[in-house]
């Protein structure tokens, strides 16, 4: 069993719609757990980190359920710039990362 | 964006010759990390640096060596390369006033043929 494990989709969904995406992890001593979001033949770029308590950025939110070992993001009111690779990772406190293969999203017009 | 740039962006080199990647940070983070992106394996980390000159290896280490002289500089040298180590490479820095949130470099494109 992968340490990180994410549907990869595609995840195909029209404008306006809601989508969420689930990210399990199998290590229960991981601290830190964040989101990035990578466009095609780009670098990841950090989109959220996920706190105990979850997080709200606009219009997107961040779960962390350490009961079931996965964490969540939520995305509301899908634009079409939405599309595009969501990586989650991991990380047990010692600065290094496990990052799962990613979700796709496409939004569709 | 977090001041952390790479080169060269694209190489394509031959079987068995030395390859050295540049990363360089203006950000003054205290931790550097290598990956390498491939279709269905996600990011795998190669090597990574908590200090100067203190380097550790990573899940897929082998075929790889890194140095870090500097605090702006990482530097990833493929020994002798094989075709399997054509891949993406992405530098990546975290550990700025305690934080752990990791960021990323645009990334080389290697090609070994």
């Amino acid at each position: 069993r992968k340490e990180v494990e994410q549907d990869p989709g595609p995840f195909n969904v029209p404008e306006g719609a809601t989508v969420a995406f689930n990210c399990t992890y199998s290590n229960s001593a991981s601290q830190s757990f964040f989101w990035y979001r990578q466009d095609c033949r780009k670098e990841p770029k950090l989109l959220m980190s996920v706190y105990s308590s979850g997080n709200e950025d606009g219009r997107f939110t961040a779960q962390l359920n350490r009961a079931s070992q996965y964490i969540s993001l939520l995305i509301r009111d899908s634009k079409l710039s939405d599309s595009a690779t969501y990586l989650c990772a991991v990380s047990s406190g010692t600065y290094k990362y496990i990052f799962g293969t990613g979700t796709r999203l496409k939004v569709l017009a | 964006d977090a001041g952390i740039t790479q080169s060269p962006r694209h190489k394509v080199t031959e079987t068995g010759t030395p390859v050295t990647l540049r990363c360089h940070q203006t950000e003054n983070h205290r931790y550097m990390y290598w990956y390498r992106q491939d279709p269905g394996h996600g990011l795998r980390l190669i090597h990574y640096s908590y200090g100067v000159k203190d380097t550790d290896k990573g899940e897929v280490s082998d075929g790889y060596s890194v140095s870090r002289s500097k605090t702006e500089d990482f530097l990833l040298t493929l020994e002798s390369a094989t075709s399997s180590q054509t891949s993406v490479y992405f530098c990546a820095i975290s550990g700025k006033q305690g934080t752990n949130e990791q960021y990323f470099g645009p990334g080389t494109r290697l090609t070994v043929t």
